[in-house]
């Protein structure tokens, strides 16, 4: 069964830069998997951030950036502000119409 | 604006089934540009996409809930539902539906803002 990886938590001092993974737990990803990224704040729905590996969704800020880093997909937040605390999610699309999410990052700013 | 909204009972037996309907304003679920989805999220725990579905009907599963999991379409009232059944208390989760963009856009967006199903006697 496909387990798709991420870093169970992160903190990043205001103002600074933060990157995320998240990975397979067998191979490689590649943009081929069209990596999207989601923030969720406590008692809230997501939010996409992210999709295609790179394209932001309308709206969402330049300080969030993603790309595929080594054999990972990653989401970049520079120039972190406390409302950047939050949950992210990643999901990675396997074919067969069958999306996966990683177990999430739980975001500190401090 | 799309919008999504979920509705149903929040409260389920278990070996009962869950049964959840997601009504969609401000754009047709008739577009074939789309698929439909459900996902899930247990409380204090990460996100699990449950499947999706498209106006005619087609579907994609997780395997993990595919044996007991039924989604389908109506088309006239913009509506998309979810069946669980046999349900225990690990089907406790807030339940969303969304947009699922499909191809090069792979994404779920928007989102509604969910609706926690307790799985309980």
């Amino acid at each position: 069964q496909t387990v798709v990886t991420q870093e169970p938590s992160f903190s990043v001092s205001p103002g600074g830069t933060v990157t995320l993974t998240c990975g397979l737990s067998s191979g490689s990803v590649s943009t081929s998997y069209y990596p999207s990224w989601y923030q969720q704040t406590p008692g809230q729905a997501p939010r996409t951030l992210i999709y295609s590996t790179s394209t932001r969704s309308s709206g969402v800020p330049d300080r969030f950036s993603g790309s595929i880093l080594g054999n990972k997909a990653a989401l970049t937040i520079t120039g972190a502000q406390a409302d950047d605390e939050s949950d992210y999610y990643c999901a990675l699309y396997m074919g067969s119409g069958i999306s996966v999410f990683g177990g999430g990052t739980q975001l500190t700013v401090l | 604006q799309l919008q999504l909204q979920e509705s149903g009972p929040g409260l389920v037996k278990p070996s009962e089934t869950l049964s959840l309907t997601c009504t969609v304003s401000g754009g047709s679920i008739s577009s074939s540009s789309y698929y439909w989805g459900w996902l899930r999220q247990p409380p204090g725990k990460g996100l699990e996409w449950i499947g999706s579905i498209n106006y005619s009907g087609s579907t994609f599963y997780n395997p993990s809930l595919k044996s007991r999991v039924t989604m389908s379409v109506d088309t006239s009232r913009n509506q998309f539902s979810l069946r669980v059944s046999s349900v225990t208390a690990a089907d406790t989760a807030v339940y969303y539906c969304a947009r699922e963009y499909t191809s090069s856009s792979q994404r779920f967006e928007p989102w509604g803002q969910g609706t926690l199903v307790t799985v309980s006697s």
